[in-house]
């Protein structure tokens, strides 16, 4: 099936060293998003690729970046981790941009933080 | 502006029960409303979703309800079932920008 595949389900790392959280999907979208869910609250996004183009949302700490090698995967790279980065990390695919296309969710990755 | 307000936070029902929730939102531009529906442990996958041209849009036991005026709109799951219970997230968007969530709803239906 297709579908948006993320890998590690579950993370844990050290107070700032770094990780990163890989996506993949076989849905040939040209969008993928990055989304920080924390306990309880909506997704936050991150950033989004439109193809190799780079969208980064205003209040993206700089600590967070991301690589898209390929259509299919792409990565989100934490440089230093801190406590206050525990979350579920979403990856997301669209065939277009800009909010009129159905977004379709990966399972996530739940990052732990000590 | 921006801002997409959902309420409530939480919601319980008895089976077979029709909960109902609802979102509000500010700027006029917005012009898609879909809602996510997200179980634990699992990433959000679309529900349901409306344009402002309908005030009602229904798919198997869930509608949506619009009102263009009063800027708001909403959920009701006909006839729900325990396989129901999950967060629900409303959202809003317009054309070259991405979505807006609501903060989420977590509906528990009782068997």
């Amino acid at each position: 099936d297709a579908m948006v595949i993320q890998n590690p389900r579950y993370q844990v790392t050290q107070f700032g060293k770094p990780v990163t959280l890989s996506c993949s999907q076989t849905l040939n979208h040209n969008v993928m998003y990055w989304y920080q869910q924390k306990s309880s609250q909506a997704p936050k996004l991150l950033f989004h690729y439109y193809d190799k183009d780079f969208n980064n949302e205003a209040d993206t700490p700089d600590n967070f970046q991301s690589r898209r090698p390929n259509t299919s995967f792409c990565f989100l790279d934490i440089r230093s981790p801190g406590l206050g980065d525990a979350a579920m990390y979403l990856c997301a695919t669209s065939r277009e941009p800009g909010g009129r296309d159905t977004q379709y969710f990966g399972p996530g990755t739940r990052l732990t933080v000590l | 502006q921006q801002q997409v307000k959902q309420s409530p936070q939480s919601l319980i029902v008895q089976k077979g029960g029709i909960p109902i929730i609802n979102c509000a939102y500010e700027n006029t531009a917005f012009d898609y409303f879909p809602w996510y529906q997200q179980f634990p442990g699992k990433g959000p996958a679309l529900l349901i979703a409306i344009r402002p041209d309908v005030s009602e849009k229904k798919e198997g036991r869930f509608t949506i309800s619009f009102n263009k005026s009063a800027k708001q709109f909403s959920l009701h799951i006909m006839d729900s079932q325990p396989g129901d219970s999950a967060t629900y997230f409303c959202a809003a968007s317009r054309h070259g920008q991405n979505f807006v969530f609501g903060p989420g709803t977590r509906l528990s239906v009782l068997p």
